[in-house]
């Protein structure tokens, strides 16, 4: 089955540093995503990467808080900017892969504490 | 809209005991029904999965049937075990729609 990682797995920033968060995966995919998991809640969809071209955010996400770049099939990165306590959170990506509609793989996440 | 709704945790039970989650759904046409779980410091695996009404995802002794006239998936096993303490998250997702919907999440401990 296909590997998905992310680097960092955690980290501690200080406020208005910025943390690129890369997501790799070791076959082609359809479609890359980007969700926040605030402590002890569900997911939240934050983008969807699409390669090539802009991401797709969602209401309340926008480009210069969360630039998210996808220069190929299987390697995304996601950079939270300018970063304040409230950003600390899990950030997880997850993937399709061709075939497979519908369902959506996850990478393990990255554990960001923001002091 | 679409969304998930499932029973608030947490739930604690011992050993080889019967666990069921709730989780029903509000969606327009027929999404996919997905059970994902989420070990301590990890990301989320999916556990199980269905497409269809009537369909029966399982898997590691875990099951979930798409009920369409209930609107419901809840998850069963019949002997949990320590090893299954988890959070379980409930998810919808419909076709060719980037949005998959995440319900709450529900913490399960199991005591030996």
């Amino acid at each position: 089955s296909a590997v998905i990682s992310q680097k960092p797995s955690r980290d501690i920033c200080q406020r208005g540093t910025s943390l690129t968060i890369q997501c790799q995966v070791d076959s082609q995919v359809t479609m890359m995503f980007w969700y926040r998991q605030q402590p002890g809640q569900s997911l939240t969809l934050i983008a969807t990467a699409n390669q090539g071209s802009e991401a797709t955010y969602e209401s309340g996400f926008v480009i210069d808080k969360f630039p998210i770049s996808r220069p190929n099939l299987t390697f995304s990165t996601l950079t939270v900017s300018n970063m304040s306590p409230e950003d600390s959170s899990i950030y997880l990506c997850s993937v399709r892969f061709p075939g497979v509609q519908e369902t959506q793989y996850f990478g393990p996440g990255t554990r960001l504490l923001v002091l | 809209g679409n969304s998930v709704t499932q029973m608030e945790g947490p739930v604690t039970l011992s050993e080889e005991a019967f666990l069921t989650i709730n989780c029903t759904y509000t969606a327009t046409g027929y999404p996919s029904l997905f059970w994902y779980v989420q070990y301590p410091g990890e990301g989320l695996q999916l556990l199980l999965k269905a497409t269809k009404a009537d369909d029966k995802g399982s898997n590691k002794g875990f099951e979930a049937t798409y009920r369409k006239e209930t609107t419901s998936f809840h998850l069963e096993k019949g002997s949990v075990q320590v090893s299954d303490s988890a959070v379980y998250f409930c998810a919808l997702s419909r076709y060719n729609n980037n949005d998959m919907r995440f319900g709450a999440g529900t913490r399960l401990t199991v005591k030996p």
